[in-house]
């Protein structure tokens, strides 16, 4: 049981450059997020997705994209990466209240 | 704006000793809390959660929630080297979602 799994797990980026980092569940999980973590900021909800289909702002979007492509994935993109989005991002899924977080990805953009 | 504070410290404790990690919120309305630990490089994982006045007890973790005056706390008895991580207090908000503390660095040592 793979629980959340995210790809990939190490980028690196130059300014300008997009990417977007996958992520699916297999938990059959309704509720679907998206957070970055800086040092010392705990971590901060940049989108989610309450059920397929929908996706809402969380505290810090700008600069970021999603899709809800099913119940099982959900993704973040980031159009042109600036150096401000270094950081380690984490998805996570939730029965409610529980949420369960992958392993991570750690993003740096030069 | 929703708040949750943490002391981000760090707590040193030595082995054995009860460590006490403490939590404040701003939400008179939240329902649901959690203490995540999260190991240096690695996802946060859940220890424990609690809905309800009073206190709960999993091992050797204790929460206790005291909703008038808006306190989480998180009690680690006979604190072990392997306990030391920093530790994200969480607290729930409509559709699931969670506003997440800083974070206490913990240090156990032998």
């Amino acid at each position: 049981n793979a629980g959340v799994t995210q790809t990939p797990k190490f980028q690196v980026l130059k300014t300008g450059q997009s990417m977007t980092l996958q992520c699916a569940q297999d938990m059959n999980h309704n509720s679907m997020y998206w957070y970055r973590q800086d040092p010392g900021m705990g971590l901060r909800l940049i989108y989610y997705s309450a059920s397929e289909g929908t996706t809402d702002k969380g505290e810090v979007p700008n600069g970021y994209n999603v899709s809800r492509l099913n119940k099982r994935e959900f993704s973040l993109r980031l159009e042109s990466a600036a150096p401000s989005q270094t950081s380690v991002y984490f998805c996570a899924s939730s029965d409610r209240p529980v949420q369960h977080f992958g392993d991570g990805t750690r993003l740096s953009i030069l | 704006q929703k708040e949750v504070e943490q002391n981000s410290g760090p707590l040193s404790v030595p082995e054995g000793a009860i460590a006490s990690l403490n939590c404040t919120y701003s939400d008179r309305g939240s329902q649901s809390f959690f203490w995540y630990r999260q190991y240096s490089g690695k996802s946060p994982e859940l220890i424990m959660s609690i809905y309800s006045n009073g206190d709960k007890e999993d091992g050797r973790f204790t929460a206790q929630l005291n909703k008038a005056s808006q306190y989480v706390s998180l009690l680690i008895r006979d604190s072990q080297p392997s306990d030391s991580a920093t530790y994200l207090c969480a607290v729930g908000l409509v559709e699931g979602k969670l506003i997440f503390g800083q974070g206490t660095t913990l240090q156990v040592k032998p």
